[in-house]
């Protein structure tokens, strides 16, 4: 199975700020990677996928970057609506598998 | 609009069984795999089982392997997750969701509002 490592697993930032998130692949997998915002009571909801497509109607403010074992998510300048917590997903080889997530509170 | 409901879920007993539906509409249903994803209570997301747009291609989670099977009706446009062998390590909301195309190598690019399954005596 392809364990994610996403680090880190909890990260406090303040409105404006540039934040990054890391999802590591215990092996190479290509670009087969999404990342999902999760609010507090709500489904997740698709960001990225194929590590750097960003999904309609996403703001730009996202992006992800990365191939084979190592990917990133970055928000460039965090709003209040961007406080949730983050989970990236493979998509290469069954069992599909998640990272164990990356909150992100308000400093 | 693509939406995605689900239902069946509730309360029952270790060793019991459930069944999970989810009403699929805003979309060609039977053009696209589907999928389960739960979340235990405070913790992360885990696949549980997909099924391709035809149903003949149906993988699993090892975690619930022999005791959980999916399965759709394409001509009522809903997909199914029947439990069985329910144990307290089960309760999570399930979450259906929609595949980009196929789920392996596509994302999942809709889902429901989740359904809670609670196992306990």
């Amino acid at each position: 199975d392809i364990q994610l490592t996403q680090s880190p697993s909890f990260l406090s930032a303040s409105v404006g700020e540039r934040v990054t998130i890391t999802c590591r692949a215990s092996q190479a997998m290509g670009s087969s990677l999404a990342w999902y915002q999760q609010k507090p009571g709500k489904a997740p909801n698709l960001l990225i996928y194929s590590a750097s497509t960003l999904q309609g109607g996403v703001p730009s403010r996202f992006s992800g970057s990365g191939s084979g074992t190592d990917f990133t998510l970055t928000i460039s300048s965090l709003q209040p609506e961007d406080f949730a917590t983050y989970f990236c997903q493979q998509l290469d080889t069954y069992p599909l598998t998640f990272g164990g997530g990356t909150k992100v509170e308000i400093k | 609009e693509v939406q995605l409901v689900e239902s069946g879920g509730g309360l029952v007993q270790p060793g019991g069984s459930l069944r999970l539906s989810c009403a699929a509409s805003g979309f060609t249903f039977n053009s696209y795999a589907m999928s389960w994803v739960r979340q235990a209570p405070g913790m992360g997301l885990e696949w549980v089982s997909s099924i391709s747009n035809g149903g003949d291609t149906t993988p699993y989670a090892n975690s619930v392997k022999g005791r959980f099977t999916i399965s759709r009706d394409n001509s009522k446009n809903t997909l199914f997750l029947q439990m069985n062998s329910l144990r307290a390590d089960d309760t999570a909301i399930y979450y259906c969701a929609k595949c980009a195309g196929t789920c392996q190598h596509k994302w999942f690019d809709s889902w429901g509002q989740g359904a809670l399954v609670t196992v306990s005596s």
